[in-house]
């Protein structure tokens, strides 16, 4: 089955820096990569995803990046906002239909 | 336009009694997945609903078990309950075809003592 790593567990930056936010996965079939932000207590909302067909794409302070040949993908944040702290996850899916997901990266943005 | 939503969204068990939690999907959606996120974890896919039959299974024992209506709405259900099925329980409907991104409700806290 399919395995996604994520790093780092946790990220911690300063108000206006960027982040950067690293998945690998192990299923070459897999070929939709959405991320999610999960706030304290509430539920994963999905903020940005990517196919296979498509290297990058952005959504304002947002992009995700994907490398199918070292099967890894990146979210990026720019202009981070104490807003934007959250548990952030990737996941990946394919011909199962089954997104896995990564185990979270804990974002801490500091005024 | 209603979201995700379930019910209950707390829930206090006692070890080998059992649950059963609910979920409708979001207007349009008609697959019904479930997940078991565990604290400090990501979610844990416990099965998928598809024209109320299950389509998929992730690696959780028999004790789980669902069901989709034709109106899509779905439960889960949990028998012998375990300490270990403390967690947040998620469901996620997502429209028709493959790959379509998933919504997710808001989650049932289920707490076993």
């Amino acid at each position: 089955g399919e395995n996604v790593e994520q790093h780092p567990s946790t990220l911690s930056v300063q108000e206006g820096d960027s982040a950067v936010i690293k998945c690998t996965y192990s299923d070459s079939a897999s070929n939709y990569f959405p991320w999610y932000k999960q706030e304290l207590g509430k539920r994963p909302q999905l903020i940005i995803d990517i196919r296979s067909n498509v290297g990058e794409k952005k959504d304002q302070r947002i992009a995700v990046t994907l490398n199918k040949t070292a099967k890894h993908f990146s979210l990026h944040i720019t202009e981070t906002q104490p807003e934007d702290s959250a548990v952030y996850f990737c996941a990946a899916s394919g011909g199962s239909y089954i997104p896995t997901f990564g185990r979270g990266t804990s974002l801490i943005v500091h005024p | 336009d209603a979201g995700v939503t379930q019910s209950p969204t707390h829930l206090i068990k006692t070890r080998g009694q059992q649950v059963t939690l609910r979920c409708s999907p979001k207007s349009g959606h008609d697959t019904v997945s479930w997940y078991q996120q565990a604290l400090g974890q990501g979610p844990q896919f416990i099965f998928q609903y598809y024209e109320e039959e299950e389509r998929q299974r992730g690696n959780f024992p028999d004790r789980f078990s669902g069901h989709q209506f034709p109106n899509y709405s779905s439960e889960l259900n949990v028998n012998a309950l375990l300490l270990g099925d403390s967690a947040l329980y998620l469901c996620a409907s997502s429209g028709p075809g493959s790959n379509q991104p998933q919504h997710f409700g808001d989650g049932t806290r289920l707490s076993i003592l």
